[in-house]
C-alpha cells in the first residue's frame, strides 16, 4: 500500500498568513493526488485535483504543486472560512489513501 | 444540480447486515466509477471500494479491512450504487460516503471530475 504523511497534523495561524501543507507519498504517484478541506459534520470538499488544478469555484489562493512523491497546498492569505482540516488522497493505485490530516486553526 | 445522496445508515447490532445507497442526479451515472469512503467518529478518512462503469465491466476493488464482508453494487437504471454490508464490526462504526470518479482504464487516465462530488454522508453504527 502508499502510505501519505501529510505534515503537519496541526497548524495554528492568522487570517491573513500564508501556509504551506506538504504530502509525501512513499511511492511515486505521477499527479493522482487531490486535495480536500473538511469541515466538522460536512462532506469533504475538493479544492486540488491532478496535484495543481484548482475546482472551479475554490478561490485562487489555494495552489497546489508536485508530482511524483512530494506535494504542497498552499494558502496564499488565509480567510476565516478556511480554518477546517485539510486531507490529501492518492488515487494512483488500490487501496486509494489518505495523510492523516492537517487540521487548521486560528492563533 | 450535480448532486449525490447517500441513505440507509442506522443503528445494528454486530454481526448483522446493512445496505446503503447512493442515488445521483444531474450527471450521467453510468459513466462513472462510484466509490464509497468512509469515516470513523473523530478520525481521518478511508477509501472503503469502488466499482467501474458497465462499460469497463463493472469491476470492483475493496480495501482490505472490508474485503469478503462488503460488496458494491449498482443500477445505472436507477442511478444507485449500492454498500452491502455484512458481518458488521463496532470498528465500521462511521459516516459513509460515495463519490463519483471519472476514469479511463485502458489509459488509466483520470479526468476532472475524479472524486468532486461527495454526498452528505450517511451514519452507521454498529453496537450491540
Amino acid at each position: 500500500d502508499i502510505q501519505m504523511t501529510q505534515s503537519p497534523s496541526s497548524l495554528s495561524a492568522f487570517v491573513g498568513d500564508r501556509v504551506t501543507l506538504t504530502c509525501r507519498a512513499s511511492q511515486g504517484i505521477r499527479n493522482d493526488l487531490g486535495w480536500f478541506q473538511q469541515k466538522p459534520g460536512k462532506a469533504p470538499r475538493r479544492l486540488i485535483y491532478a496535484a495543481s488544478s484548482l475546482q472551479s469555484g475554490v478561490p485562487s489562493r489555494f495552489r497546489g504543486s508536485g508530482s511524483g512523491t512530494e506535494f504542497t497546498l498552499t494558502i496564499s492569505s488565509l480567510q476565516p472560512e478556511d480554518f477546517a482540516t485539510y486531507y490529501c488522497l492518492q488515487h494512483n493505485s488500490y487501496p486509494y489513501t489518505f495523510g492523516q490530516g492537517t487540521k487548521l486553526e486560528i492563533k | 444540480e450535480v448532486q449525490l445522496v447517500e441513505s440507509g445508515g442506522g443503528l445494528v447490532k454486530p454481526g448483522r447486515s446493512l445496505k446503503l445507497s447512493c442515488t445521483g442526479s444531474g450527471f450521467t451515472f453510468g459513466d462513472y466509477v462510484m466509490s464509497w469512503f468512509r469515516q470513523a467518529p473523530g478520525k481521518g478518512l478511508e477509501w472503503v471500494g469502488f466499482i467501474s462503469s458497465k462499460a469497463y465491466g463493472g469491476t470492483t476493488e475493496y480495501a482490505a479491512s472490508v474485503k469478503g464482508r462488503f460488496t458494491i453494487s449498482r443500477d445505472d437504471s436507477e442511478r444507485i450504487a449500492y454498500l452491502q454490508m455484512n458481518s458488521l464490526k463496532t470498528e465500521d462504526t462511521g459516516v459513509y460516503f460515495c463519490t463519483r470518479v471519472d476514469y479511463d482504464f485502458w489509459s488509466a487516465y483520470y479526468g476532472p471530475d475524479a472524486f468532486d462530488i461527495w454526498g452528505q454522508g450517511t451514519l452507521v453504527t454498529v453496537s450491540s
